[in-house]
């Protein structure tokens, strides 16, 4: 597709189990990008993959979060464990480079998580 | 600590008037300043953007206002319509050996009365 792909778009699991969450970004986009949202929080950065390397992993609020980019294409983020703060729309990006600085930057439509 | 500070957090402006959201930032790094702007169910979208040596862009109906001494910018929607209604967030970046990341204010929900 033209765009930034995610799958699932919406996923309720219950308390403890693990979850991944797949994004497929924009043809040619060397730079992905997760970020998270959650109400009346605004857009917390996750991590940043420039091919399928992650320089910046500083966002991710825990070890029981992961993420992989593989063939510099499709990533998943992993979640273990879930916990009930972890529901929030988890939202991908790409960019054609990881200079964002005049380069714009593609967000998918997310991915709502609920952990019940 | 939030590194960029948006408000007013909602905003209710009549078909046809000016809608006025504003954002503060401390980390005088910081090199893009983008606004975006997202609908209910969708990904943020990039509306217009600025960098610090301008002190003003206009694209349209919106325009940013940047005041770097102050460390501060707006972003102006000028006779605003009801499909404007959205969650704006105004956005700062800062590059960090070779690549940026987008630090995000908390957003604003705009509501446009007809």
């Amino acid at each position: 597709g033209a765009g930034v792909s995610q799958s699932p778009s919406n996923k309720v699991t219950e308390k403890g189990k693990d979850v991944e969450l797949r994004c497929d970004p924009i043809s040619g986009h060397t730079a992905l990008y997760w970020y998270r949202q959650s109400l009346g929080q605004g857009l917390e950065f996750l991590i940043y993959f420039q091919g399928n390397s992650a320089p910046d992993k500083s966002g991710l609020p825990s070890d029981r979060f992961s993420a992989e980019r593989t063939g510099g294409s499709v990533s998943t983020l992993t979640i273990q464990r879930t916990q009930q703060e972890d529901s929030a729309v988890y939202l991908c990006a790409s960019s054609k480079q990881g200079g964002l600085a005049g380069n714009t930057i593609y967000f998918g439509e997310g991915s709502w998580l609920t952990v019940v | 600590q939030q590194q960029v500070k948006q408000s007013p957090q909602s905003l209710i402006v009549q078909k046809g008037g000016i809608s006025i959201i504003n954002c503060a930032y401390e980390n005088t790094a910081f090199d893009y300043f983008p606004w975006y702007q997202q609908f209910p169910g969708k990904g943020p979208a990039l509306l217009i953007a600025i960098r610090p040596d301008v002190s003003e862009k206009k694209e349209g109906r919106f325009t940013i206002s940047f005041n770097k001494s102050a460390k501060q910018f707006s972003l102006h929607i000028m006779d605003s319509q009801p499909g404007d209604s959205a969650t704006y967030f105004c956005a700062a970046t800062i590059k960090n050996s070779g690549y940026s990341t987008l630090t995000f204010g908390k957003g604003t929900m705009l509501l446009v009365s007809p």
